[in-house]
This record gives structure tokens, C-alpha cells and sequence, in this order.
């Protein structure tokens, strides 16, 4: 069965503190890899993305994530956090465009100032 | 201009009660998705549907059934409202061709309460 599993579920962090969320996925064949985050009240937003190609993979607000095929892993990183990072971040999987999104459990992340 | 929009945003109603959550999408996609986020922020698909395909998460109660009029909209009707369908529910769409610039785009969400 396809899932997606994140171990951590709530990670308090200090601003400037380095941050890794850990992210692993049961897929069959090729998988395309996601990072969304959620402020407080907002919608999902698409942090980055993983096809092809280059496994480490840069998306907006300073964020990376990098694909381990041989770990099943997309873990995102950022080196120095913000108090405007705190928020829910979701890692998620499909294996075909057009097909449904398989979510983990979410990380909420809290950046003490 | 908003991408995918939702309408309304709370809707509070009863147990038993029948309600529509209308969702409309002006990115031109061809898919469209409806997600259902529980209280813990577990966020769970329900249907995709394309180009008048319909794919359903069996795990979803027949109570549920979404509505596409077209391409750019795809509602979701609840009857006889239960308790634990208490949610935020989140449209999405998709172009369907594969490649970089594939994501779902997310709605602002629907909080459902039923009482």
C-alpha cells in the first residue's frame, strides 16, 4: 500500500536554529515527492517538489529538500529558521500526475523568537 | 486573482442536515480533488475527478458525493450530516500533464461544523 510516514510530530526550534523534518514513502515505481506548508489559517502552499533529476531539490522561503532513493527519504531542510516558519508542514506523494496526493501526518513546527 | 476558491469558508449546520460546498478553479486544469483535514491536521483525499472520471476513496461514506457541472467546478454534497464529518475540507487542482511544473493547487478550505 502506498503511504507516507513523517516521525516527527512537533518540533520546536529557536530563530537561527537549523531545521531537518523527516519524511518517508511506500510507493510503487516512480514517485513524485512534495512539501506543503500551512500557516496558521491558510491553505496548503507548495513548498517544492521532487521529479527527476537533481535529488537535491531547492524550493521558496530558503527551504531544501533532498531525495535518498536508497533510504526512501525526502526530508526538508532549512539552515536558519524564522519565527515566520512556524506552521504545519505536510510531505506527500503520488506516483502519476493527475492522480491523488498521499499525505503524511504533518510536523507542527514552532520557531520561538 | 484567486485560483482555486471556495464557498463558504465556516459553515456551521445540524446533525441530519443535507449541505454543498461549492469549488471553482480558473487555472484552466483538468483535475480537480477534494482532501478532508480532521482536527489533528490529517489530511485525507476523498475523490479525484477528471475529465468525468470519477475516482473515490472507498474509505469515504456514500453520503459523500461530489458534483463537477464542469471543468472548472467540482462541488461536494454531504447528506444526513454526521457528527465526525466535522472537518476543514480542501478543493485542489491539477494540470494533468506530468513534469516540473506539476502541483495541486489548494483551495482556502471549508471549515465544516456540525452540531
Amino acid at each position: 500500500a502506498q503511504s507516507v510516514s513523517q516521525h516527527n510530530h512537533h518540533v520546536i526550534l529557536s530563530e537561527a536554529a537549523s531545521l531537518e523534518l523527516g519524511c518517508n514513502y511506500s510507493y510503487g515505481g516512480t514517485v513524485n515527492l512534495f512539501w506543503y506548508v500551512q500557516y496558521p489559517g491558510q491553505h496548503l502552499q507548495l513548498l517544492l517538489k521532487y521529479f527527476s533529476g537533481d535529488p537535491l531539490v531547492k524550493g521558496i522561503k530558503g527551504f531544501e529538500a533532498e531525495f535518498i532513493k536508497s533510504k526512501f527519504s525526502f526530508n526538508l531542510r532549512k539552515p536558519s529558521v524564522q519565527w515566520s516558519d512556524t506552521a504545519e508542514y505536510f510531505c506527500a506523494a503520488n506516483n502519476n500526475a493527475g492522480n491523488m496526493l498521499t499525505f503524511g501526518g504533518g510536523t507542527r513546527l514552532m520557531v520561538k523568537p | 486573482d484567486t485560483a482555486v476558491s471556495q464557498t463558504p469558508k465556516y459553515l456551521v449546520t445540524q446533525m441530519g442536515n443535507d449541505k454543498s460546498i461549492k469549488c471553482e478553479q480558473n487555472l484552466g486544469h483538468d483535475t480537480m480533488y477534494w482532501y478532508k483535514q480532521d482536527s489533528k491536521k490529517f489530511l485525507k483525499i476523498m475523490f479525484s475527478y477528471n475529465n468525468k472520471e470519477l475516482i473515490i476513496n472507498e474509505t469515504v461514506p456514500n453520503r459523500f458525493s461530489p458534483k463537477s457541472p464542469d471543468k472548472a467546478h467540482l462541488n461536494l454534497h454531504i447528506n444526513s450530516l454526521e457528527l465526525g464529518d466535522s472537518a476543514v475540507y480542501f478543493c485542489a487542482s491539477s494540470p494533468l500533464i506530468a513534469g516540473p511544473s506539476y502541483e495541486q493547487y489548494f483551495g482556502p478550505g471549508t471549515r465544516l461544523t456540525v452540531t
